[in-house]
């Protein structure tokens, strides 16, 4: 089944800590992006990758990291959380005009 | 850069009454709108999308439609089932390959049987 997958998919944890939320596709596709989405702002994109080894900014990226080693993982670094990480966080890729959402990883930053 | 407002943030409606979202844009050059459904508890799907050479699209029972003058585009869902109950987002595009997508804040429809 074409999916993309992310892990944790809730996850609390507290100021400072480092944390890793994973994401990969299995539909071969090069575009990857990560979103936050927050009550009366939306979908918000963090970052991007247009293939392997090419990443950029999107609008909110302050506060995150990523790295596209491999085509099919986009894992999403919050090297130091802070309380107004706390979100709601969607994986997504694409090959053309469709994206396809992962499910959503609730993080809640204490 | 892009900015996409909807209207409204929340809606209901009765069972097999029409729904209307609307959307509006900032950049001209935007050429791609699609629409995607958020159920509960799942990431958004697109359900239907334009392209800026065409002024109105239709699938079953919904259909989008795209003023490029006025720099709007709406959605519209007839004959609603409870089913339709989930969040609406719109989006825009103007990069090469439709990819940039920037998103509205998002329409609560709620469908009452």
């Amino acid at each position: 089944e074409a999916q993309v997958t992310q892990n944790p998919r809730y996850l609390i944890t507290v100021t400072g800590k480092k944390l890793t939320v994973t994401c990969s596709q299995n539909m071969n596709h090069e575009y990857m992006s990560w979103y936050r989405q927050d009550p009366g702002l939306g979908l918000r994109q963090i970052y991007y990758s247009m293939n392997v080894e090419v990443t950029d900014k999107g609008d909110v990226p302050e506060g995150y990291k990523v790295s596209r080693k491999e085509k099919r993982n986009f894992p999403l670094i919050l090297e130091s959380p802070s309380p107004n990480q706390t979100s709601l966080y969607f994986c997504a890729s694409s090959q053309g005009l469709e994206m396809f959402f992962g499910p959503g990883t609730r993080l809640t930053v204490l | 850069g892009e900015n996409v407002e909807q209207h409204p943030s929340t809606l209901s409606v009765q069972e097999g009454d029409s729904a209307v979202i609307k959307c509006t844009y900032s950049d001209s050059a935007s050429n791609y709108f699609p629409w995607y459904k958020q159920e509960l508890g799942k990431g958004p799907q697109l359900i239907i999308d334009i392209r800026s050479n065409v002024g109105e699209k239709k699938d079953q029972r919904i259909a989008v439609t795209l003023n490029k003058t006025a720099k709007h585009f709406s959605l519209h869902i007839t004959e609603t089932q409870p089913e339709d109950s989930a969040v609406y987002f719109c989006a825009a595009s103007n990069s090469p390959g439709f990819q940039k997508l920037v998103f509205g804040t998002g329409t609560r429809l709620l469908v009452s049987p």
